[in-house]
């Protein structure tokens, strides 16, 4: 089934404990972006990548780092996380094409920083 | 950066009935996307519309697209309590990487 996971599906930490959440997809996408929502505020993107190797900053990167070291993973990762990081985090995935073709989203991870 | 805004906020029909909403954006785009977030879940992809398109239909799905004014509506026919999601318009800046949400229609469908 063609599917983007995310991992966890629900998280609390502490303030300042170093965390990855991770995204696989398993249809060959060449880009993958990661959003966080939070109310009020919709869907914002944190970084997106357009193939192996490039990644690229989107709106609300401070506190974030990603990788994308194969195709099929990008992992969110978070150095020390600070309670306005709390938010539900989405992962999605899509072919680059010149017609932008559909994301695809993952279930979501909800994270919570104390 | 936010590039669509949709509206009605939230928007409370009883079944049966047709929903509407509505969405404008500020700069030109390529196509604008639908998407339907039922509660906490992940986004699903409704539907596309390119710029040069004025109009398309997907089952009980309308969109309109009016690049003069910058807007598109979603349409949504007979509704059922099923439908009852919050429901996104997505812009493209994908040269830039970037597909940007609107803040969402969160419609309610009353059995």
């Amino acid at each position: 089934e063609a599917q983007v996971t995310q991992n966890p599906r629900y998280l609390i930490t502490v303030t300042g404990k170093k965390l990855t959440v991770t995204c696989s997809q398993n249809m060959n996408h060449e880009y993958m972006s990661w959003y966080r929502q939070d109310p009020g505020l919709g869907l914002r993107q944190i970084y997106y990548s357009m193939n192996v190797e490039v990644t690229d900053k989107g709106d609300v990167p401070e506190g974030y780092k990603v990788s994308r070291k194969e195709k099929r993973n990008f992992p969110l990762i978070l150095e020390s996380p600070s309670p306005n990081q709390t938010s539900l985090y989405f992962c999605a995935s899509s072919y680059l094409t010149v017609d932008n073709s559909p994301l695809h989203f993952g279930n979501g991870t909800r994270l919570t920083v104390t | 950066s936010q590039q669509g805004e949709e509206d009605p906020q939230a928007l409370s029909i009883q079944e049966g009935e047709n929903a509407t909403m509505n969405c404008s954006y500020k700069t030109s785009i390529n196509n604008l996307q639908w998407y339907r977030q039922n509660s906490g879940r992940g986004l699903v992809h409704l539907i596309l519309i390119r710029s040069n398109e004025r109009e398309k239909h997907s089952g009980r799905l309308r969109v309109t697209l009016d690049t003069s004014k910058k807007s598109s509506s979603l349409l949504i026919t007979a509704s059922r309590a099923a439908d009852t999601a919050s429901y996104f318009c997505a812009t493209d800046k994908r040269s830039q990487g970037n597909l940007i949400f609107g803040k969402g229609t969160k419609l309610s469908v009353k059995p």
